[in-house]
């Protein structure tokens, strides 16, 4: 079955300081790849997604994650946290039933 | 506005009680999901549907109902079976063409059952 890691469960930094969030997949097929952000007391939204093309992919609030398929790896990374970006982030993947399969999350807290 | 909603946002239920949770969309989308969410598990599917008038298990099906007579509207009921009901329910929808899975999430209920 398809299972994504997630190795930092619980990641506390500063803010300006830089983050990386992991995340690996198992499936050796297509797959499409997500960051989900739950910030505190607020839905569950998508932060980017890669489906092709470049594995650097950019999305919302200075996030961008890099699709390494050698590592089957996913990483979220931002260069500068902020205060604000104090949420859960799930890694997400889509091995192509229209069904995703979670991450168990990991939980930032960015101190001012 | 489009979008997701769940409600009640916060549900209490005695032990051996069943509860439905109500989950409806406006997005026009053909699928839709059933989550939990536990801390330090993620999410879990419960169950999915794809159409109106099908649905299918997903991981953690045991304990749980739903139905889909409605495109918009995909209620999940929490049955006295399931032996660990208190969590989070969240319920998505996306569309059933080619968006790569990218779901749409509602507010998510809180489920607490003594």
């Amino acid at each position: 079955a398809q299972s994504v890691s997630q190795h930092n469960h619980h990641v506390i930094l500063s803010e300006a300081a830089s983050l990386e969030l992991g995340c690996n997949y198992s499936y050796g097929g297509t797959v499409n790849l997500f960051w989900y952000v739950q910030y505190p007391g607020q839905h569950l939204q998508l932060l980017l997604k890669y489906f092709s093309g470049d594995p650097l992919v950019k999305g919302i609030k200075g996030f961008e994650a890099e699709f390494i398929k050698s590592k089957f790896s996913f990483n979220l990374r931002k260069p500068s946290v902020q205060w604000s970006d104090t949420a859960e982030y799930f890694c997400a993947v889509n091995t192509g039933f229209q069904k995703l399969v979670f991450g168990t999350g990991t939980r930032l807290l960015v101190s001012p | 506005d489009g979008g997701i909603t769940q409600s009640p946002k916060y549900l209490f239920r005695k032990e051996g009680q069943n509860v439905t949770l109500s989950c409806e969309q406006n997005l026009n989308h053909d699928a839709m999901y059933w989550y939990r969410q536990d801390p330090g598990q993620g999410l879990r599917l419960i169950y999915y549907s794809q159409i109106v008038n099908d649905f299918q298990k997903g991981d953690i099906a045991e304990g749980y109902s739903v139905s889909r007579e409605k495109k918009e509207s995909f209620p999940l009921t929490v049955t006295s079976a399931q032996k660990n009901p208190t969590a989070f329910y969240l319920c998505a929808s996306s569309t059933s063409g080619t968006n790569g899975g990218e779901q749409y999430f509602g507010p998510g209920t809180r489920l607490t059952v003594t």
